[in-house]
């Protein structure tokens, strides 16, 4: 199946800062990815769908300017967490669909926010 | 609103035996339909994904799709310690975007 790889796998920092996490396609090129959180014990949520070239599409409730969502090429896609704070600290997951409907998973970013 | 309905367990099943993991959905416009497995502290892996009514086999594991009943289920055949983890059922509808169950822990006792 399709290999889908996520940047960095784990991050801690300090409230208000900034933390990037990037998403690859490795074999494939993916014009849509999606961002998911998942806190413990609790189902995935999907943040936003990220459209290469074009802005992304935020799930109600999820706030645009908080998660900055860029989709630069049809192989990367990343999500900024703007000004975090320990209410942000969950499981971040990408995915990707190659030609079918089947989403692959990337391995997941965990944030930690102090 | 399209509804992904799972039983949440755990399910307990002894090694050597079957697990049957069981999905309902609510939009009957739904076209494909996919089971994940997801370990703890890892992100969900997929392992069948089925688009016709009927079984489809890979291995040890069956999924089974009855669009009428609106029901699409897992097989896990001699299940093993290892198969212990959460399934999760998902069902897209024509989109790329798809719906999840909130999962089934499974627990396969030696």
């Amino acid at each position: 199946g399709a290999v889908v790889s996520q940047h960095p796998s784990r991050v801690i920092c300090k409230s208000g800062t900034s933390v990037k996490i990037e998403c690859r396609s490795l074999d494939f090129q993916a014009t849509t990815m999606f961002w998911y959180r998942q806190f413990p014990k609790q189902s995935l949520m999907l943040m936003a769908t990220s459209n290469e070239g074009s802005k992304a599409t935020y799930e109600q409730g999820v706030e645009k300017d908080k998660f900055l969502i860029n989709h630069a090429s049809l192989t990367l896609s990343t999500l900024t967490v703007t000004s975090a704070h320990p209410e942000d600290s969950s499981f971040y997951i990408c995915s990707a669909h190659e030609r079918g409907y089947e989403q692959y998973f990337g391995p997941g970013t965990r944030l930690t926010v102090t | 609103q399209k509804e992904v309905e799972q039983n949440s367990g755990p399910l307990s099943v002894p090694e050597g035996a079957i697990a049957s993991l069981n999905c309902t959905y609510s939009d009957r416009g739904s076209q494909s339909f996919f089971w994940y497995r997801q370990y703890s502290g890892k992100s969900p892996e997929l392992i069948m994904f089925i688009y016709s009514n009927g079984d489809k086999e890979d291995g040890r594991f069956t999924a089974q799709l009855n669009k009428a009943s609106q029901y699409v289920s897992l097989l896990i055949r001699d299940s093993q310690p290892s198969d212990s983890a959460t399934y999760l059922c998902a069902v897209t509808g024509g989109s790329y975007i798809p719906t999840f169950g909130r999962g089934t822990s499974l627990i396969v006792h030696p």
